[in-house]
């Protein structure tokens, strides 16, 4: 299995550009979650998707920041526009399968995001 | 939001020490969590903890579930350079939903 999958790796773009992430999570897991890492806020949860379906996106910060999954092996997270606080790592995690790994989450190696 | 607290935040030891990592909270957690997360990678899952009072070992690290499941600790015999990283605990709040606690910085130096 090749995980949880992320592309780019990584980004840099200018402010007001828009920026669009993509993930592919592990086949056979029904949940997958968009993360933000900084240093200064650390591993923050933005949206997350059971079989598809938004289910929490109380931690996506303003309107600029929007998610689809238009099938269960493809996600998006797209920024527009881009401003320089969005700089981050971006992560993909995806869980799921059975009653017993729901809670465990498979990260993707991230998206390091740079805006200037 | 239930707070993941954990400690200390950085910790720089020796080669050969033994350690120990804490995660606590107030509440009571159904299961809980740990990732080590090495410079320029995600966060990779090192063990699930359930039962209070329960404990994981792997390999030199032991994972411990508090008795009444509001707090854990991981604990490394003889750490190890390739130990270095960001230890993070993390419970689940319903659904599969994660909340993360902001982690300890282990510096294991040769």
């Amino acid at each position: 299995d090749a995980g949880v999958i992320q592309s780019p790796r990584h980004e840099v773009t200018e402010m007001g550009q828009e920026v669009t992430l993509r993930c592919k999570p592990i086949s056979g897991h029904n949940s997958l979650f968009w993360y933000r890492q900084t240093m200064m806020r650390g591993l923050e949860l933005l949206i997350y998707f059971n079989n598809n379906v938004p289910i929490d996106d109380s931690g996506m910060p303003e309107d600029r920041f929007s998610a689809k999954m238009p099938n269960a092996s493809f996600s998006t997270l797209k920024i527009q526009p881009s401003e320089p606080r969005d700089s981050a790592v971006y992560f993909c995690a995806s869980s799921g399968g059975d009653r017993r790994s729901v809670n465990e989450q498979y990260f993707g190696p991230g998206t390091r995001l740079t805006v200037t | 939001t239930q707070l993941l607290e954990q400690s200390p935040q950085f910790l720089s030891i020796q080669e050969g020490e033994n350690l120990t990592v804490y995660c606590n909270s107030s509440s009571v957690f159904s299961s809980l969590q740990w990732y080590r997360q090495e410079p320029g990678e995600g966060p990779v899952l090192l063990v699930t903890v359930v039962t209070g009072g329960e404990v994981k070992k792997l390999k030199r690290l032991t994972f411990q579930f508090g008795d009444a499941r509001k707090d854990s600790s991981l604990h490394i015999t003889a750490a190890q350079p390739g130990d270095t990283g960001l230890y993070l605990c993390a419970h689940n709040t319903n659904a599969g939903k994660s909340t993360f606690g902001d982690g300890t910085t282990l510096t294991v130096k040769p």
